[in-house]
């Protein structure tokens, strides 16, 4: 099974600051990778697909980039909105492989 | 618009069986597969398996190939997942979530999910 590594395990920030989560891959997933995004007691929501494509709806101070086994998440000027946890996930071989996620909160 | 929309959350006993519905609306119930997703209370979510819809077709993650059978009936566009032999370790929320039928499979739609306990 592919492993994915995400960091950090949670985050603080200020609000209109920038934050990036990282994600890595045990193997190459060529870009098959997905970021959603899951506040208290709702079910996750799609951000990012393919690594850096946006999601129908999602604001574009949403940002996805990486390639190979490396993964980012950028969140521009934070928002009280974007409480939440953030978990990355591929989908180039099955079984398909979360992250441990990333609970962001404000500082 | 699309909609999944799953069964109200279960108590059960140690040993027994529950199974669990995901209504679909506002799509083509067969263009796309059915997935499902079990998240442990605070944890980091597992993907189980899908089924197509179409052909009835499952895939299943090898851990949950011997407790969990997704099964369909297109007459009422509902996917149903049985999970057998409960233990506390299947005390969880589960969650029906769709992607297309070809690469790539991100998940564009999530059901409310439903909480399961297993306790005596």
């Amino acid at each position: 099974d592919i492993q994915m590594t995400q960091s950090p395990a949670s985050l603080s920030a200020s609000l209109g600051e920038t934050v990036t989560i990282e994600c890595r891959a045990s193997e190459d997933i060529y870009s098959n990778l997905a970021w959603y995004q899951q506040k208290p007691g709702n079910s996750p929501q799609l951000l990012i697909y393919d690594a850096n494509s946006l999601a129908d709806g999602v604001p574009s101070r949403f940002s996805g980039s990486g390639s190979g086994t490396q993964y980012s998440l950028k969140i521009n000027s934070l928002q009280s909105e974007d409480v939440a946890s953030y978990f990355c996930q591929q989908y180039n071989n099955y079984p398909f492989t979360f992250g441990s996620g990333t609970k962001l909160e404000i500082k | 618009q699309v909609n999944l929309l799953q069964s109200g959350a279960a108590l059960v006993k140690p040993g027994a069986s529950v199974k669990l519905s995901c209504k679909a609306s506002g799509y083509t119930f067969t263009d796309y597969y059915i997935h499902w997703v079990k998240q442990s209370h605070g944890k980091s979510l597992e993907w189980i398996g899908y089924i197509n819809p179409n052909s009835g077709y499952t895939n299943y993650n090898e851990k949950f190939k011997s407790k969990a059978t997704l099964t369909v009936d297109k007459s009422t566009n509902t996917a149903y997942m049985e999970l057998s032999r409960l233990t506390s370790e299947d005390s969880a929320t589960y969650y029906c979530t769709r992607s297309l039928r070809r690469v790539p499979y991100y998940f564009d739609y999530w059901g409310q999910g439903v909480m399961v306990t297993v306790s005596s």
